[in-house]
């Protein structure tokens, strides 16, 4: 399968505790997005990377949360001290830099549970 | 800052009727505007785009029209099927920025 992966697809914390998501978007794909998505509403995005660098970063994203994307292939978003508003499905997607729009390859989601 | 606004859902309709799922856009400048879908138990997909005013965008039956004037890129397909149940998120994205902008998205359930 060349599509976007994500690992794992779902994760139950305690409160408190530290997650990682990782994501490895389409080998030839230069930019990769983070976005949220809770429970009827659409994603929202978190931050994306152009190659290894982080361009952009939502409000959204407080300082428990960080993203990299080491050597710009794999990239990983880690929340800290997670907290119960923390619970959504977390979805990445990669893309290729186009002067028309592309379009954005999801991958099927993390899905954080924190009790 | 660019916003969609998507209509509510969900929504129910039997196999071959006519399908409408409306959205409308808040932007600065000439944004590129997307339908994704997502079908149960998989990741968003792009179903169609256009990158212009007045470019219809289509795919699978299913069409779309920039509108400029009225800041709408309705999604309609003229006989929907069972297989066509799945969410639909409107998208758009500036032309001045790299972030895309979702709607809420429209849950579609087609009866036989």
């Amino acid at each position: 399968d060349t599509g976007v992966s994500q690992d794992p697809r779902h994760k139950i914390t305690k409160r408190g505790q530290n997650v990682t998501f990782r994501c490895d978007p389409i080998s030839e794909h230069n930019r990769l997005y983070w976005y949220r998505q809770t429970l009827g509403q659409g994603p929202e995005f978190l931050t994306y990377f152009q190659n290894e660098a982080q361009l952009e970063k939502s409000r959204l994203l407080s300082d428990r949360f960080s993203a990299e994307r080491p050597k710009g292939s794999f990239s990983t978003l880690e929340i800290q001290r997670t907290e119960q508003g923390d619970s959504a499905m977390y979805l990445c997607a990669s893309m290729v830099i186009r002067r028309v729009p592309g379009e954005l390859f999801f991958g099927e989601g993390s899905r954080l549970t924190v009790l | 800052g660019d916003s969609v606004t998507q209509m509510e859902g969900p929504v129910t309709l039997s196999e071959e009727a006519f399908l409408t799922i409306n959205c409308t856009y808040t932007a600065t400048g000439y944004p590129s505007l997307f339908w994704y879908v997502q079908y149960p138990g998989e990741g968003l997909q792009l179903l169609l785009k256009a990158t212009k005013a007045d470019d219809k965008g289509s795919n699978k039956g299913f069409e779309a029209t920039y509108r400029k004037e009225t800041t709408s890129f309705h999604l309609e397909k003229g006989s929907v099927q069972v297989s066509d149940s799945a969410v639909y998120f409107c998208a758009l994205k500036s032309n001045t920025g790299n972030q895309f902008y979702f709607g809420t998205g429209t849950s579609l359930t087609v009866i036989p």
